[in-house]
């Protein structure tokens, strides 16, 4: 089945130390997404990509870093310099052609940094 | 800078009614709309969506409305049913510039039997 998988499904953290969420699609999209969900704030989009080897940043990319090798995988690596880092992790991806707007998201990582 | 929003936290209502969602967005350059719908702990999914061409867009119970002159989408889910209680967001994109969806902050909706 097609789909993206996003692991783990809960991760634990001391703070100050780095951590890389994992993001991998086999829907053959180009764009790939990282988004951060708080509660009463909705999505808030962190990086995307649009092809390999390229990534952009999005609206809170500050304390976060993303690297994009392989169109099948989106690692965000969340460092010591992300001041509120424990949210809702959510990966998507969406179809490189302009008409197809839909972004399909992965189940999602719920990090915690005690 | 809030461009899309959401100013309904919450709605209730009971089985059977309709329920109507409510979003509003200030970038004219907005030009196809999205509704996701998010249950806990896992990824949003895609529900229905609307280009600025039409003003509705009809999916089974659910259908979206634009009103591109108010600058204002809505969601109507007839008849609402227990299963439908989760968090919907709206989300809008514009064919100009990166392609990425701007999300509002949701609305929680409950439906009561």
């Amino acid at each position: 089945d097609g789909g993206i998988t996003q692991s783990p499904k809960y991760l634990f953290r001391k703070e100050g130390q780095n951590v890389t969420l994992s993001c991998e699609q086999n829907l053959n999209h180009d764009a790939m997404y990282w988004y951060r969900q708080d509660p009463g704030q909705g999505l808030r989009l962190i990086y995307y990509s649009q092809i390999v080897n390229d990534f952009q940043k999005g609206d809170i990319a500050e304390g976060y870093s993303v690297s994009r090798e392989k169109k099948e995988s989106f690692p965000l690596t969340v460092t010591s310099a992300q001041k509120n880092p424990t949210a809702f992790y959510l990966c998507a991806s969406q179809s490189g052609v302009r008409r197809f707007y839909e972004q399909y998201f992965g189940p999602g990582t719920r990090l915690t940094v005690t | 800078d809030q461009q899309v929003k959401q100013n309904s936290p919450s709605l209730s209502v009971q089985e059977g009614r309709i329920s109507i969602l409510n979003c509003d967005y200030t970038n004219s350059m907005f030009d196809y709309f999205l509704w996701y719908k998010k249950y806990p702990a896992e990824g949003p999914t895609f529900l229905i969506s609307i280009s600025s061409i039409k003003d509705k867009n009809e999916d089974g119970r659910f259908t979206v409305f634009l009103n591109k002159s108010a600058k204002h989408l809505s969601l109507h889910i007839v008849p609402s049913q227990p299963g439908d209680s989760a968090v919907y967001f709206c989300a809008a994109s514009s064919s100009q510039g990166a392609q990425k969806l701007v999300f509002g902050q949701g609305t929680r909706l409950t439906i009561n039997p």
